[in-house]
């Protein structure tokens, strides 16, 4: 039971290269989200799914883009890596808005 | 702007001590509280969660006292093992929003 899971778990970009992040759960879960991760400041939401088909921006967007491919996968892309950019990056799905968000092992993400 | 504050950020605790986090917001919306536990390495884990019609919640050594007036929650793991060492995040989510709320974290080591 793979759950959520996550490619690359690290990556060294340059500054100004562009990647992407993939996630894929295998719940059958409905929602899907992306959380960057940084010291002391918990994890702050990126960019959510709450349904195949739609996306909406969270707290921190800026400098990222998603696609929900399919009910099971959802992509994060970084169209010009920025250092600011560095930081732990998790996946994560729930069945609905309303219950349990289960994480991917995160992907740590270096740009210099 | 949503907000849950956490304290303490870190927390130093012998063998079978009790461990005490809080927690607390202001949206009055939110209506799910789950406590997520992080390990090294990996990416954070469902470990208890509690919705605002009870007031405690208890599995094994760990129980979430909650106090909807003060707009507070608080973890309590009971007989604090060294294997308990790890960041706890608490989090909360509301029927309107789409994502979770997430806590700056509580780094707990407990000492043999």
């Amino acid at each position: 039971n793979a759950g959520v899971t996550q490619t690359p778990k690290f990556q060294v970009l340059k500054t100004g290269q562009s990647m992407t992040l993939q996630c894929a759960q295998d719940m059958n879960h409905n929602s899907m989200y992306w959380y960057r991760q940084d010291p002391g400041m918990g994890l702050r939401l990126i960019y959510y799914s709450a349904s195949e088909g739609t996306t909406d921006k969270g707290e921190v967007p800026n400098g990222y883009n998603v696609s929900r491919l399919n009910k099971r996968e959802f992509s994060l892309r970084l169209e010009s890596a920025a250092p600011s950019q560095t930081s732990v990056y998790f996946c994560a799905s729930s069945k609905t808005a309303n219950t349990e968000a289960f994480f991917g092992q995160g992907t740590r993400l270096t740009v210099v | 702007q949503q907000q849950v504050k956490q304290s303490p950020q870190s927390l130093i605790v012998q063998k079978g001590g009790i461990s005490i986090i809080n927690c607390a917001y202001e949206n009055t919306a939110f209506d799910y509280f789950p406590w997520y536990q992080q390990f090294p390495g990996k990416g954070p884990a469902l470990l208890i969660a509690i919705r605002p019609d009870v007031s405690e919640k208890k599995e094994g050594r760990f129980t979430i006292s909650f106090n909807k007036s003060a707009k507070q929650f608080s973890l309590h793991i009971m007989d604090s093992q060294p294997g308990d060492s790890a960041t706890y995040f608490c989090a909360a989510r509301d029927n309107y929003g789409q994502n979770f709320v997430f806590g700056p974290g509580t780094r707990l080591s407990v000492l043999p």
